[in-house]
């Protein structure tokens, strides 16, 4: 298994509260990614990063913001929870341009509620 | 917007038998498509990838790709009970997967 933890594994919190999501890795891979998996949605990209301090949106980023300081941290933040983004979030991480595949490795995920 | 359509499930295919799984993906320019099963309540674990067109047999599993039609395939060979999950597939471009909603699979013994 790729060595990708994310932290916390489960949160409950209330609307208006900010939320920091942690997905850290031991692989020293480039790319890391969030996502978030609804019912009836699959997976949906909210942000990723190709390099430390460098990141970029994906589809559905409203309502987030993300960090990564170090190759091996990316930082998920809700800066003011809303119940729509009760869901669970993974994280996931490739080195793009090895065995000519761009293959994603996922982290066990995050289930978060929002009341 | 990046389209991913999966065939509408949840398929049931008896222990033994194939399971034949399809998508259709709207952007041209995707350039590597993988597989994923998700067992419930569980993060998604890649079966097998794909970029050329042709067939591709990793065990059980045999992947198709058609890029002129843009589909692309997943066949289980042999369904197994713990084959029972959702599979996901997933396009590429500028490294970056656009998702299908998901087949769920449930092979009965």
């Amino acid at each position: 298994d790729a060595g990708i933890t994310q932290s916390p594994r489960h949160k409950v919190t209330e609307t208006g509260t900010p939320v920091t999501l942690r997905c850290h890795q031991t692989e020293n891979h480039r790319y890391m990614y969030w996502y978030r998996q609804d019912p009836g949605h699959g997976l949906r990209l909210i942000h990723y990063s190709y390099g430390v301090k460098d990141t970029d949106k994906g589809e559905v980023s409203d309502g987030y913001s993300v960090s990564r300081s170090k190759t091996e941290d990316f930082l998920l933040t809700l800066e003011s929870a809303t119940s729509s983004q009760t869901s669970v979030y993974f994280c996931a991480i490739s080195e793009p341009g090895t065995g000519r595949t761009d293959t994603q490795y996922f982290g066990p995920g995050t289930r978060l509620t929002v009341l | 917007q990046k389209e991913v359509e999966q065939n509408s499930g949840p398929l049931s295919v008896p222990e033994g038998a194939i399971a034949s799984l399809n998508c259709t993906y709207s952007d041209r320019g995707s350039q590597s498509f993988f597989w994923y099963r998700q067992y419930s309540g569980k993060s998604p674990e890649l079966i097998m990838f794909i970029y050329s067109n042709g067939d591709k047999e990793d065990g059980r599993f045999t992947a198709q790709l058609n890029k002129a039609s843009q589909y692309v395939s997943l066949l289980i060979r042999d369904s197994q009970p713990s084959d029972s999950a959702t599979y996901l597939c997933a396009p590429s471009s500028n490294y970056k997967l656009s998702f299908g909603a998901g087949t769920t699979v449930t092979v009965r013994a």
